[in-house]
C-alpha cells in the first residue's frame, strides 16, 4: 500500500515570498490533515478536510495560509507571504474517517526555511 | 476546548529498565487516546492506542493505561532498547473533532 506523499521535501525562501506544498493521501483515506510542527513542539493541526469539506481550520492564519483539497483527493497548503516563524516542517496526513477511528498516517514531510 | 498535558518532557533511562511516560486530559468526552513515536527527522507514527472502554491494553513491551475517572492515560515501555529513543506524543480525540497533541516526551535510552 503507498502511503502519504509529500513534496517538496525541502524549501528555502525569503520572507514575503510564496510557497505551495503538496500532499497526495492514501487512496480511500476520506480525511486529510496539515500539520505545522516547529523543531521541538508537537504538531499543531492547521486544518482537517473530510472528503471536500472543512471540519476544522480554527488554528488556520487564514491572513496568510489558505489549503484547499481538490475532489476529495490530492491537496495543497500555500503559504503567502511566508514569515520567519513559518519555519517548520509540515506534515500532511490521512485517515480512514474520523480521528477516533484509527491511525493517522503521516507523510515525510516538508520542510520550510524561511530566511 | 480539550487540553492535553504531557510529562516528563525528557525522560532518560538505562537499557532494559522501564519507562514511563504521562499524559492528562480535560475533556471527559474524549474516547480515543493514541501514542505516536516519532525518530530524529522521521515522521510520527502510531505505537498503540486505546479506546475509552477499555483500561489497558497491551503489546509486547507496549502497555497503555487508561483511568477515565482521573482523566489520565500512561504509556509503559518495559525492556527498554537504544532503538526505543525517539520522541513520544500522547493524543487524545473525541468524534470527529481534531487530535489534541501533548508537547512531546523525548525518551533517552542510556547503554
Amino acid at each position: 500500500e503507498a502511503g502519504v506523499a509529500q513534496s517538496p521535501r525541502y524549501k528555502i525562501i525569503e520572507k514575503r515570498q510564496s510557497v505551495a506544498f503538496w500532499c497526495n493521501p492514501i487512496s480511500g483515506h476520506a480525511t486529510l490533515y496539515w500539520y505545522q510542527q516547529i523543531l521541538g513542539q508537537g504538531p499543531k493541526l492547521l486544518i482537517q478536510f473530510q472528503n471536500n469539506g472543512v471540519v476544522d481550520d480554527s488554528q488556520l492564519p487564514k491572513d496568510r495560509f489558505s489549503a484547499e483539497r481538490l475532489k476529495g483527493v490530492d491537496s495543497t497548503l500555500k503559504i503567502q507571504p511566508a514569515k520567519l516563524e513559518d519555519s517548520a516542517v509540515y506534515l500532511c496526513a490521512s485517515s480512514l474517517i474520523a480521528p477516533n477511528t484509527g491511525e493517522l498516517f503521516f507523510g515525510e514531510g516538508s520542510r520550510l526555511t524561511v530566511l | 476546548g480539550e487540553n492535553v498535558e504531557q510529562h516528563p518532557s525528557t525522560l532518560s533511562v538505562q537499557e532494559g529498565d522501564s519507562a514511563v511516560i504521562k499524559c492528562t486530559y480535560s475533556d471527559s468526552a474524549s474516547n480515543y487516546f493514541p501514542w505516536y513515536k516519532q525518530e530524529l527527522g522521521k515522521r510520527p507514527q502510531l505505537i498503540i492506542d486505546i479506546r475509552s472502554n477499555v483500561g489497558e491494553k497491551k503489546d509486547q513491551r507496549i502497555a497503555v493505561t487508561l483511568n477515565k475517572t482521573a482523566k489520565h492515560f500512561s504509556l509503559h515501555i518495559t525492556e527498554t532498547q537504544p532503538e526505543d529513543s525517539a520522541v513520544y506524543f500522547c493524543a487524545a480525540s473525541k468524534g470527529n473533532y481534531q487530535l489534541i497533541w501533548g508537547a512531546g516526551t523525548k525518551l533517552i535510552i542510556k547503554p
